[in-house]
């Protein structure tokens, strides 16, 4: 167990619906991560929040977005779903806001299937 | 743009053989890191190397980083049918200030009892 939880661990839903993905990093983590894994394009790093604050931007789209709340948890969004959308959505935490450790604690993911 | 690449993509073998993984880059990174994901988890991190020919062991797999910091090897020596998984290189660094983190293309293991 990595102390980094994610909900829901699988979801299911059609074309052009939005959904909302969510993320507790370890107790003490101020830096979440969100990764996003499909078989063709291995492991993808889209977004880095920092303590509230927007660290680093990976290859997100537009039609992704994510925020940090105060109790560090975090959410990441995803509208106008397309079937290229499914795949696995990783969140991970790391203590520091760098990534020179490059020590990250990943959570078991949400599968996302877009019909 | 840095990329991390991984080679064998996929390897086969019969328990208590030996085998070595790869991670190869043109850039040099500030450390390097080594997961193990198994179906239905996330990665797990099995290593850290930060110094250039730094040479660490786990039980039965050795991890050596590079002299110049592109590249590193992870060797498993007597792999078990417990060591299945896919196996991902990462590597920590900046580029024009900014931090990048990135993983490699990944090898997924498969040892038979």
């Amino acid at each position: 167990d990595s102390g980094v939880t994610q909900t829901p661990k699988h979801l299911i839903t059609a074309t052009g619906q939005r959904v909302t993905l969510r993320c507790s990093p370890r107790s003490g983590d101020l830096s979440v991560y969100w990764y996003q894994q499909s078989l063709d394009q291995g492991l993808q790093f889209l977004i880095q929040y920092y303590n509230g604050e927007e660290r680093a931007k990976g290859n997100i789209l537009e039609r992704f977005s994510a925020q940090q709340f105060p109790d560090l948890h975090s959410e990441l969004n995803l509208s106008s779903l397309e079937l290229g959308d499914s795949a696995l959505y990783f969140c991970a935490s790391s203590v520091v806001a760098g990534w020179d450790t490059g020590e990250l604690f990943f959570g078991e993911g949400s599968r996302l299937t877009v019909l | 743009t840095q990329l991390l690449e991984q080679s064998p993509q996929f390897l086969s073998i019969q328990e208590g053989e030996n085998l070595t993984v790869y991670c190869n880059s043109s850039s040099v990174f500030s450390s390097l890191q080594w997961y193990r994901q198994e179906p239905g988890e996330g990665p797990v991190l099995l290593v850290t190397v930060v110094t250039g020919g730094e040479v660490k062991k786990l039980k039965r797999l050795t991890f050596q980083f590079g002299d110049a910091r592109k590249d590193s090897s992870l060797h498993i020596t007597a792999a078990q049918p417990g060591d299945t998984g896919l196996y991902l290189c990462a590597g920590a660094g900046t580029t024009s200030g900014t931090y990048k983190y990135i993983f490699g293309t990944g090898t997924r293991l498969k040892v038979l009892a």
